[in-house]
């Protein structure tokens, strides 16, 4: 079955202590994204990769990282998370950059105190 | 840039009432358009999509949305709401790095 995997689905975790949210897909798409939704606000893209090695900035990019050394994995890093990191983040992933309709995953809650 | 309005944060139908959802876009060019529903807990589901042709597009759910270039507008309707229905609904547009609406939350009223 075609589908975007996100884990952790929930964490709650402490200001300052470096968090990783690991997304996975099985579809050899070469573009993913990691937006974050927050109420009012819709979802804003933080990054997005259209290859292995390649990535780049989205709308809100700061106080995150990504890395994309694999095609399948596509992981979030928050090295000093604050709690204005706390949110739903969403992985999204299509064949290149531009395909539509984009697959999502099932989204990771982030609670930072 | 590319962005998206819903002027609507909260709408609230009865249950066998017609609703209309407004979605307003900004795109240099010919656009790729979205609606997706979200339940509380859940993750995003697409409702449907708008690339070329016919401006009126059915989807899942008995959900359609007509595109007007004129208008720049993108609306979502539904003949008949059910409770079911309740839930946060994003229009997007597209189709590189895709901008979202800020979404707007349906109650269904018995």
């Amino acid at each position: 079955e075609a589908q975007v995997t996100q884990n952790p689905r929930y964490l709650i975790t402490v200001t300052g202590k470096k968090l990783t949210v690991t997304c996975s897909q099985n579809m050899n798409h070469e573009y993913m994204s990691w937006y974050r939704q927050d109420p009012g606000l819709g979802l804003r893209q933080i990054y997005y990769s259209m290859n292995v090695e390649v990535t780049d900035k989205g709308d809100v990019p700061e106080g995150y990282k990504v890395s994309r050394k694999e095609k399948r994995n596509f992981p979030l890093i928050l090295e000093s998370p604050s709690p204005n990191q706390t949110s739903l983040y969403f992985c999204a992933s299509s064949l290149y950059r531009g395909d539509q309709p984009q697959h999502f995953g099932d989204g990771t809650r982030l609670s930072i105190l | 840039a590319q962005s998206v309005t819903q002027p609507d944060i909260h709408i609230t139908v009865s249950e066998g009432a017609s609703l209309e959802l407004r979605c307003n876009y900004s795109y240099g060019a010919t656009p790729y358009l979205f609606w997706y529903v979200q339940s509380p807990g859940q993750g995003l589901q697409l409702l449907l999509k708008y690339f070329s042709g016919d401006t009126l597009v059915q989807g899942i759910k008995g959900f359609e949305a007509e595109f007007k270039r004129s208008q720049s507008s993108f609306n979502l309707r539904k003949p008949s709401v059910h409770w079911s229905d309740a839930a946060e609904y994003f229009c997007a547009v597209g189709p590189n790095d895709m901008r979202f609406g800020a979404g707007t939350r349906l109650t269904v009223k018995p």
